[in-house]
C-alpha cells in the first residue's frame, strides 16, 4: 500500500523568513511523481511544485524548492522569503501511477505572520 | 485555458432532493475526477473517468451517481443524501491517468439539511 505522512499539522513563520514542511512516503513503484499542493482558505487547490522520481535534481519554482531524498522516501518543501499569501493548507501527494490515483498526506496548515 | 470550472459554488439541499453538480474543462484532458473534502482534511477520491468511461469507483454510495456526457463535462448527480455528505466537492482533470499534474476546480460547497 502507498502512504504519505505529513507529521506537522500546523506551522507558523514570520514574513520574509524560511520554513520547511516535511513529508515522507512509502511506495513500491519504481516510477512515480511527488507533488506539493496549496489550498488557501476558501480558495482553489493549486499545484506548487512537482518532482519526478527518476530525476535526481531537486525541483525549484521561484521561492519554492524541494529536498527529495529517494532512498529515505522523504520529500520536504522549503518556502523562502515567506509572504502573507503563502498562508494556506499544504498537501503532499504521491502518484498517480496508472490509475490516476493521488495519495494525499493529512496536510500542514501554514500561517505566515506579519 | 488552464481552468476547471464548477457550478454551483454553493448548494443547500434537503435529504429528499435531487440535485446535480457540474464540472467543465477545455484543456483537452481525457481524465476527470470527483473528490470529496471535509474541513481541514485531504481530498478523498470518489470517481475517476478516463476517455469518458468510469475507471474507478472508490466504493461510493449509490446516492452519488457520476456521469461523463463528453470529454469536457463531468456531472455528479445527488439523490437522498445524508447530512454527513455535507462537504466540499472538488472536480479535477489531467491529460491522462498516468500523466502528472491534476488541475483542480474551486469546488462546490454542499450542505445537506
Amino acid at each position: 500500500a502507498q502512504t504519505v505522512t505529513q507529521s506537522q499539522p500546523e506551522m507558523s513563520v514570520q514574513e520574509a523568513e524560511t520554513v520547511t514542511l516535511s513529508c515522507t512516503y512509502d511506495t513500491s513503484e519504481s516510477n512515480y511523481y511527488l507533488f506539493w499542493y496549496k489550498q488557501p482558505p476558501s480558495r482553489q487547490m493549486i499545484l506548487v511544485i512537482r518532482q519526478e522520481a527518476y530525476k535526481q535534481q531537486n525541483a525549484t519554482e521561484n521561492r519554492f524548492s524541494v529536498n527529495f531524498q529517494k532512498a529515505a522516501k522523504s520529500f520536504s518543501l522549503k518556502i523562502s522569503d515567506s509572504q502573507l499569501g503563502d498562508t494556506a493548507m499544504y498537501f503532499c501527494a504521491l502518484g498517480p501511477g496508472n490509475t490516476g490515483k493521488l495519495i494525499f498526506g493529512q496536510g500542514t496548515t501554514l500561517q505566515v505572520k506579519p | 485555458d488552464t481552468e476547471v470550472t464548477q457550478t454551483p459554488k454553493h448548494l443547500v439541499m434537503g435529504m429528499t432532493n435531487k440535485k446535480s453538480l457540474k464540472c467543465e474543462q477545455h484543456m483537452g484532458h481525457r481524465a476527470m475526477y470527483w473528490y470529496k473534502q471535509k474541513a481541514k482534511k485531504p481530498p478523498e477520491l470518489m470517481f475517476v473517468y478516463s476517455y469518458e468511461k468510469l475507471s474507478i469507483n472508490e466504493s461510493v454510495p449509490s446516492r452519488f451517481s457520476p456521469e461523463c456526457p463528453n470529454s469536457s463535462l463531468l456531472n455528479l448527480h445527488l439523490h437522498a443524501l445524508q447530512p454527513e455528505d455535507s462537504a466540499l466537492y472538488l472536480c479535477a482533470s489531467s491529460q491522462g491517468l498516468a500523466t502528472d499534474q491534476q488541475f483542480f476546480g474551486p469546488g462546490t460547497r454542499l450542505t445537506v439539511l
